[in-house]
């Protein structure tokens, strides 16, 4: 069964740490896997996206890594901010489908105290 | 910077009562979806619509539901006879591909509340 876990299920850290998210998947063959932030109460937004050929990429203070033989990807967050409080949602594209059925992972809470 | 806008932002509706839930897509996207997402719990693909048709479904999406793009604009999702069960947050979705590279904008959401 295709399935994406993420941890910690939450994380507490003082502002300006750096914090580093899992995100596990089972979803074989894989298009691509996304990194995305949801604040509460509103909708997720992209942060990144890697194809199963890339091994990295960054978005400002955000870098995600992949490593497609363990099936395993993290969310580095460096210099953290206040505003990086949210959910942070790990979501995959399966391969063989036609794409659009995203599978979420349940997303790892993470909260920024000064 | 375009977005896809939602409304309304809260739907309070008794059960049995059909409801419909109204996306506005970015203008140039082609794909679009509905996303549910029961509180405290994973965002869970419904369904994904493209040239005037439903490409994908998955099994939340039974024959309560319905899609439609009523004109040039509008993506909505009707729920025909709606449960308890269906109270959550909808997300509608666009993309300019199959989102296979597209980031997909999702809107800011619909909390269903069903009494």
């Amino acid at each position: 069964k295709n399935q994406v876990e993420q941890s910690p299920q939450s994380l507490i850290i003082l502002e300006g740490k750096n914090c580093t998210l899992q995100c596990n998947y089972t979803v074989s063959p894989f298009s691509n896997l996304r990194w995305y932030k949801q604040d509460t109460g509103r909708g997720p937004v992209s942060l990144t996206i890697m194809t199963f050929s890339e091994n990295t990429k960054s978005n400002g203070r955000y870098t995600a890594t992949l490593d497609a033989d363990t099936k395993q990807s993290s969310l580095h967050i460096t210099a953290s901010q206040l505003s990086d409080s949210a959910s942070y949602i790990c979501v995959v594209t399966p391969a063989n489908q036609a794409g659009t059925a995203l599978i979420f992972g349940k997303g790892t809470t993470l909260s920024v105290s000064s | 910077e375009p977005e896809v806008t939602q409304t309304p932002s809260h739907q309070v509706t008794q059960m049995g009562q059909e409801v419909i839930l109204r996306c506005v897509p970015i203008s140039n996207h082609l794909y679009f979806y509905w996303y549910r997402q029961i509180l405290g719990q994973k965002v869970e693909f419904l369904v994904s619509f493209y040239n005037n048709e439903i490409s994908e479904k998955s099994e939340i999406f039974d024959d309560q539901f319905s899609v439609e793009r009523p004109d040039g604009s509008n993506f909505t999702l009707k729920i025909r006879s709606t449960k308890l069960e269906d109270s959550a947050m909808y997300f509608c979705a666009s993309s300019d591909d199959v989102g296979l590279l597209a980031g997909g904008f999702f809107g800011p959401g619909t909390r269903l509340t069903v009494l």
